[in-house]
């Protein structure tokens, strides 16, 4: 099982870009969640879903999208990309409330 | 809204030392998580503590559960350098959440 993956690993932007982070699992996990790391800081939650085709906002939304078409997809989609995304962002899988797998992370920049 | 605080934020203690890391929440919840990361890396699940009264021991790492004073500990036994990281506490935000809410997080420092 190769667990959570993220793509890419590292990105730079321009103000004004849009991007879409990848994020795919295989451990067939229901729930997923995308997390944003700033330095210094514990993980901000941005979206999560609890099954394909249900998504709902996490603690910091704003400037981001989601969409989960299949279990194995849960893609961020970054519209407009502002200095305040620069941020390393991670995704994560579970089943149901337990412990949640992490993704490697995408650091990202925008200059 | 729920709030999680961390204490120590940083902590260097000797190699072959004790030492308990706290995590503070403000409201009602009964699953706590710790987590591990590496410097640059991602984190790393070690505890799910899910009822008052939970402990659990892996290694040279304790966690407990306190669902009435809203309190967790992660206990330290005799450290070894190889146990330098940040550790995380997060809390369920709630009956009937998916949410989790983390801590700023524990930069342990083991020093040979």
């Amino acid at each position: 099982n190769a667990g959570v993956t993220q793509t890419p690993k590292f990105r730079i932007l321009k103000i004004g870009q849009s991007m879409t982070l990848q994020c795919t699992q295989d451990m067939n996990h229901n729930y997923m969640y995308w997390y944003r790391q700033d330095p210094g800081m514990g993980l901000k939650l941005i979206y999560y879903s609890v099954g394909a085709g249900i998504t709902d906002k996490g603690e910091v939304p704003n400037g981001y999208n989601v969409s989960r078409s299949t279990t194995e997809d849960f893609p961020l989609r970054l519209e407009l990309a502002a200095p305040s995304q620069t941020s390393v962002y991670f995704c994560a899988s579970s089943y149901s409330l337990n412990e949640q797998f992490f993704g490697p992370g995408t650091r990202l920049t925008v200059l | 809204e729920l709030k999680v605080e961390q204490n120590p934020l940083f902590l260097s203690m000797q190699e072959g030392k004790n030492y308990t890391i706290y995590c503070n929440y403000s409201t009602t919840s009964d699953r706590l998580y710790w987590y591990r990361q590496d410097p640059g890396k991602s984190l790393e699940s070690l505890f799910v503590l899910l009822s008052n009264g939970a402990v659990k021991q892996e290694g040279r790492l304790m966690a407990s559960l306190d669902t009435k004073a809203r309190l967790s500990t992660l206990h330290i036994t005799a450290a070894v350098h190889d146990l330098s990281a940040t550790y995380f506490c997060a809390v369920l935000s709630g009956a009937g959440s998916y949410q989790l809410t983390f801590g700023k997080g524990t930069k342990l420092s083991v020093i040979p």
